[in-house]
């Protein structure tokens, strides 16, 4: 079965300063890799998602995210973050079929200081 | 992207009584939809996998008969929450994949339930 860690429960770094979120994951087969935001209260929004090809994988505002297949991990970067950027952040797994389940980490807790 | 909608946004029941929560893919067809659990400042605990014309199918640890599921239309899932208590009070969230292979997840905005 997969499952995916995020070993950081909290990360706080200053405005304007670079971010990387942690993930590895656990997954017999070619993971299919994910990264949502959540803000108070609402729904999920995809950040990117990696099925194949180029393990650098750019998404929205402005985040990118490198999947390694030797250290089973998929770490979330983004080169300087905005006080808008304080959400949880969550790595998720799945297969590549569409009727196959995704399993979410525990998620990462971003704050900003001004 | 797709769109998946979730109603209602929000809800409080009494405790003991039922409350039903749907998920709809609104441009497209969802052969499976997914339902999670989140509790507070915690991840997204998946409770069941709802197939269009069978069966759910539960993660280990969910009550089925306390959280129904049926999925009787390619575009509807519904949740019930039987007999509800306080302890079922959880933000909980659908989710839908298009069919094929190398797809994402849609997720619905949510609905947090809250039982008095």
């Amino acid at each position: 079965a997969q499952s995916v860690t995020q070993p950081d429960i909290h990360i706080t770094v200053s405005e304007g300063a670079s971010l990387e979120l942690r993930c590895n994951y656990s997954y017999g087969a070619t993971p299919y890799l994910f990264w949502y935001v959540q803000s108070p209260g609402q729904g999920l929004q995809l950040l990117l998602k990696y099925f194949s090809g180029d393990t650098l994988v750019q998404g929205i505002k402005g985040f990118e995210a490198e999947f390694k297949r030797s250290q089973s991990s998929f770490n979330l970067r983004k080169p300087s973050v905005h006080w808008s950027d304080a959400a949880e952040y969550f790595c998720a797994v799945g297969a590549g079929w569409g009727d196959d389940k995704i399993i979410f980490g525990k998620g990462t807790r971003l704050h900003i200081l001004p | 992207g797709a769109v998946v909608s979730q109603h209602p946004s929000w809800v409080i029941c009494k405790s003991g009584t039922s409350v039903k929560i749907e998920c709809r893919s609104l441009d497209f067809q969802a052969t499976t939809m997914f339902w999670y659990r989140q509790f507070p400042k915690q991840s997204l605990m998946l409770m069941a996998t709802s197939n269009e014309g069978s069966k759910a199918t539960y993660e280990q640890g969910v009550e089925k008969d306390k959280f129904l599921i049926n999925h009787a239309s390619l575009t509807l899932s519904t949740l019930t929450v039987t007999s509800a208590h306080p302890e079922d009070s959880s933000f909980y969230i659908c989710s839908a994949r298009l069919g094929g292979r190398n797809t994402e997840a849609f997720f619905g905005q949510g609905t947090r339930l809250t039982v008095v």
